[in-house]
């Protein structure tokens, strides 16, 4: 079963501290992954996206890598700041055609002054 | 527009009832999606457009849930005889096709529909 899950379920950090979130996966055949932002209330905006033979990608703060091997990825934020609380949610495709994306539950980040 | 656009932005209905919730994608993009997302779960995959290309159902949960896409713009969700079970927000997204498939093309997320069946 193609299934994607994000560990921690949720995390509180200081502003100006580093986290780093986790997707493990399942889904095959691997097509690619996709990391969103998602704020309360708003649809998710894409952060990153990789394919197979790409293992890290970086967008100012935020770096994302991928382990196709190990069917793992992190997202790893950098000196947050307080408008980074949002919920991070990993998305993975299944297959290259049609868009059945598969979805992870999401990781909850709130950042405290 | 600058974005996606999704209408009503919240919908009460009764058991039973149908209902229609509307996108409109950014202007110029070929591809759209819609999922759902239930509280405190991740987003569902429904429906896939692209073009004129025959569109990918392969997420919708029951006969009850149907889309179109007309003009190749804006979509329209329609759920027949709604369950308490199809509250949850809709959300719509749109894309530019990736030219070397694959679903590398970046979505747009509109704000989403939030459904909430009594």
């Amino acid at each position: 079963k193609n299934q994607v899950e994000q560990s921690p379920q949720s995390l509180i950090i200081l502003e100006g501290k580093n986290c780093t979130l986790q997707c493990n996966y399942t889904v095959s055949p691997f097509s690619n992954l996709r990391w969103y932002k998602q704020d309360t209330g708003r649809g998710p905006v894409s952060l990153t996206i990789m394919t197979f033979s790409e293992n890290t990608k970086s967008n100012g703060r935020y770096t994302a890598t991928l382990d196709a091997d190990t069917k793992q990825s992190s997202l790893h934020i950098t000196a947050s700041q307080l408008s980074d609380s949002a919920s991070y949610i990993c998305v993975v495709s299944a297959r290259n055609y049609g868009q059945n994306f598969v979805f992870g539950p999401g990781t909850r980040l709130s950042v405290l002054p | 527009g600058a974005g996606v656009s999704q209408s009503p932005s919240n919908k009460v209905t009764e058991k039973g009832k149908d209902v229609e919730l509307r996108c409109d994608p950014i202007s110029g993009h070929t591809a759209l999606y819609w999922y759902r997302q239930s509280l405190g779960q991740g987003l569902e995959f429904l429906i896939y457009f692209q073009g004129n290309s025959a569109p990918d159902k392969s997420g919708l949960p029951s006969d009850r849930f149907s889309a179109e896409r007309t003009g190749g713009s804006v979509s329209t969700l329609t759920i027949q005889r709604t369950q308490q079970e199809d509250s949850a927000v809709y959300l719509c997204a749109s894309s530019l096709p990736g030219t070397s498939g694959g679903g590398r093309d970046t979505q747009y997320f509109g704000p989403g529909t939030r459904l909430t069946v009594l």
